[in-house]
């Protein structure tokens, strides 16, 4: 049973461009969210994606968007890149059931370098 | 004030010690509770839950303060292997189900030899 998937592993941009990150989720598991991890910090709540819409975002700007696919997959885009933005970039998956959603479970995550 | 606060350590003990790690949060509303445990530049995996009545995982014994808004962990018989960063987390659940997990910066485990 394969676990959260996140490609790519490693991504290196510069200033002012864009990037897309991509998670795929724990089999039987339709809930992703988007964490962000900065060196010597507990991850920081981007948002949650749930049956393809976004459910609520933490205290990031506009510059981070996301989408979900049917088939629960997910991708983070991060526009006009900040110095800011290098972090690890978490993605973790749940299920939903009624109104309370089980135990989230992490992918490997995406390091992003912004130079 | 943070949403969750720790003492980020490190915290640097002899095998076979026990130490203990504890933690606050601010939102009285915040649903469930957990230790996540962080290996150096690996994802978060989930080392227990926290419940009111206090529960137990082999050498871990997690309890939770909900009139203090304090939750603990509690690590006996220190292996090297239990060196990592350890997460105390917090579910803010979200209007119409699903959630949210708040961290706080971790603490640092060192075991030594």
């Amino acid at each position: 049973d394969a676990g959260v998937t996140q490609s790519p592993t490693h991504l290196i941009k510069t200033r002012g461009q864009q990037v897309t990150l991509r998670c795929s989720p724990k089999s039987g598991h339709d809930t992703v969210s988007w964490y962000q991890q900065a060196l010597g910090q507990g991850p920081q709540f981007i948002f949650q994606y749930y049956e393809e819409e976004e459910r609520q975002r933490g205290n990031f700007p506009d510059r981070f968007s996301g989408h979900q696919f049917p088939n629960y997959s997910s991708e983070l885009n991060v526009n006009a890149l900040l110095l800011g933005d290098s972090a690890l970039y978490l993605c973790a998956s749940s299920k939903l059931s009624g109104t309370v959603t089980d135990t989230q479970y992490f992918g490997p995550g995406t390091r992003l370098t912004v130079l | 004030r943070k949403e969750v606060e720790q003492d980020p350590g490190p915290f640097n003990v002899p095998e076979g010690a026990t130490v203990a790690f504890n933690c606050t949060y601010s939102n009285s509303a915040s649903q469930s509770f957990f230790w996540y445990r962080q290996d150096c530049r690996k994802e978060p995996k989930l080392l227990m839950s926290v419940y009111s009545s206090g529960n137990e995982d082999g050498r871990f014994t997690a309890q939770l303060n909900r009139a203090s808004q304090y939750i603990s962990l509690l690590i006996r018989d220190s292996k090297l292997s239990d060196s990592a960063t350890y997460l105390c987390v917090v579910n803010d659940g979200l209007t119409g189900g699903g959630n949210k997990l708040t961290f706080g910066t971790g603490t640092q485990l060192k075991v030594e030899l």
